[in-house]
Order: C-alpha cells, then sequence, then structure tokens
C-alpha cells in the first residue's frame, strides 16, 4: 500500500564521506521533491524534478546532489557530508498542477 | 518569499478538550494544506483547502480557508492522545502550484 517510499529509514555515514538515499514512488506522479528537516523545524525545499527538469533551490549547498533515472525513483546524493547536514530527509510527489504533496517516511541521517 | 506564520508554536491539552491553530500569511494563497506529522515519520496530508470561504471537515479535524486568502485555521474536537504530534499548514509558494512554503509548525501534546 506504501506509496512514497524511501530507503533507507536511518543512514548513518562519515564526516566527508559520500552517501546517497533513495526514494521510489507507486503513484505515478510527475513531480518529485527532496525536502530537509532539521529537529523542530519546517520542512525546507533542496530540490524537485519536473518530469525529467531538475529545479534547484537558490539556497541548496552544491554538496547535495539528485537524479531522476525514471518516473518511480529519485535519488538524493550527498557528495561531502558535514555534521550540519544530519537532518531528517523527506522525499514528496505531486501530480501536475496538483500542490498536495504526498510524503516518505523519511530517511533519518546520521553523520559521525 | 512568501512567509507563513503559524501559531501557537505548542499547546498542552488535555484530553477530550477541543484545540483550535491558525495560519497566516503576508500574500494570497490559492491553497491551503494542513499536514500532521508523528515523530520520526513523513508529514500526511489532513485537509486541503482550495477556495476562499471553503470550510472542510475530516472526521474531527476542521478546517477553513480564510476569506481574505490570507489565513486558515485548524480546529481538533475531542481530542485524543494519538492527535499528539506536529501540524504543518502550507501553501503554493513562487507563483507555482506545485512547490510548498511550511509553517513552522505547532506542536500538540494530549494529556490523556
Amino acid at each position: 500500500d506504501a506509496m512514497v517510499i524511501q530507503n533507507p529509514r536511518y543512514q548513518v555515514t562519515q564526516f566527508g564521506k559520500p552517501v546517497t538515499l533513495s526514494c521510489s514512488q507507486t503513484l505515478n506522479h510527475n513531480v518529485m521533491y527532496w525536502y530537509q528537516q532539521k529537529s523542530s523545524q519546517a520542512p525546507k525545499l533542496l530540490f524537485h524534478y519536473y518530469d525529467k527538469d531538475f529545479n534547484n533551490e537558490a539556497d541548496t549547498p552544491d554538496n547535495f546532489q539528485s537524479r531522476r533515472p525514471n518516473t518511480s525513483f529519485c535519488f538524493l546524493d550527498i557528495r561531502s557530508p558535514g555534521l550540519g547536514d544530519a537532518a531528517m530527509y523527506l522525499c514528496a510527489t505531486s501530480r501536475e498542477g496538483s500542490s498536495p504533496l504526498h510524503f516518505g517516511n523519511g530517511t533519518r541521517l546520521t553523520v559521525t | 518569499g512568501q512567509q507563513l506564520n503559524q501559531s501557537p508554536q505548542s499547546m498542552f491539552i488535555q484530553e477530550g478538550e477541543d484545540v483550535s491553530m491558525n495560519c497566516t500569511s503576508s500574500s494570497i494563497f490559492n491553497t491551503w494544506l494542513w499536514y500532521k506529522q508523528d515523530p520520526g515519520e513523513g508529514p500526511v496530508l489532513l485537509i486541503a483547502l482550495y477556495k476562499a470561504g471553503e470550510l472542510t471537515s475530516n472526521g474531527r479535524l476542521t478546517a477553513q480557508f480564510g476569506i481574505t486568502r490570507k489565513d486558515s485555521f485548524l480546529n481538533i474536537s475531542a481530542s485524543i492522545p494519538s492527535d499528539v504530534g506536529i501540524y504543518f499548514c502550507a501553501g503554493p509558494s513562487g507563483g507555482s502550484n506545485y512547490k510548498l512554503t511550511f509553517g513552522k509548525g505547532t506542536l500538540l501534546t494530549v494529556n490523556p
């Protein structure tokens, strides 16, 4: 029944060691998003894909990259994680022109 | 960019009490969304509002789209312990229907 699936739920990486988080969806939505959420804060949009078009937020660090090989999958790559990148990372999807986002359960990233 | 002011930041109530929280914006919104986030989980859509003045219910939850299009409120009636969580309002940002701006959230604690 799960519609937006994020793996893994918990990820531990070392300072500076590249890490990839994954997201898949069964909704066939054409827009996919990555949000970063730190403790007690609102989700903050990093970037989104509108179909194959990548849209970066102006304040997203270069350290964060994304790939979307097909409609169903989207990846978040953190090239050199810093301690400040420890957070919950949320993937979401939406249908074109329709704003309610459907979120996955997130990946909690710890940087040691 | 557009900002959403959500209040209160936190609420401590007794089981059975009614709860009200609200969100205001400096600019007009075409859509208001209310999400709930449980600890360690992704946000889940509770109610979506698309028309000024619209009043929509979902079980014990009721939300209204303000007539000025710059505010919305969420009411929870007869609260129960599982209502505990963070409630976020959200609306489309930057002239786009598919990018959301979130309020800072209202942390609800329900004492049994």
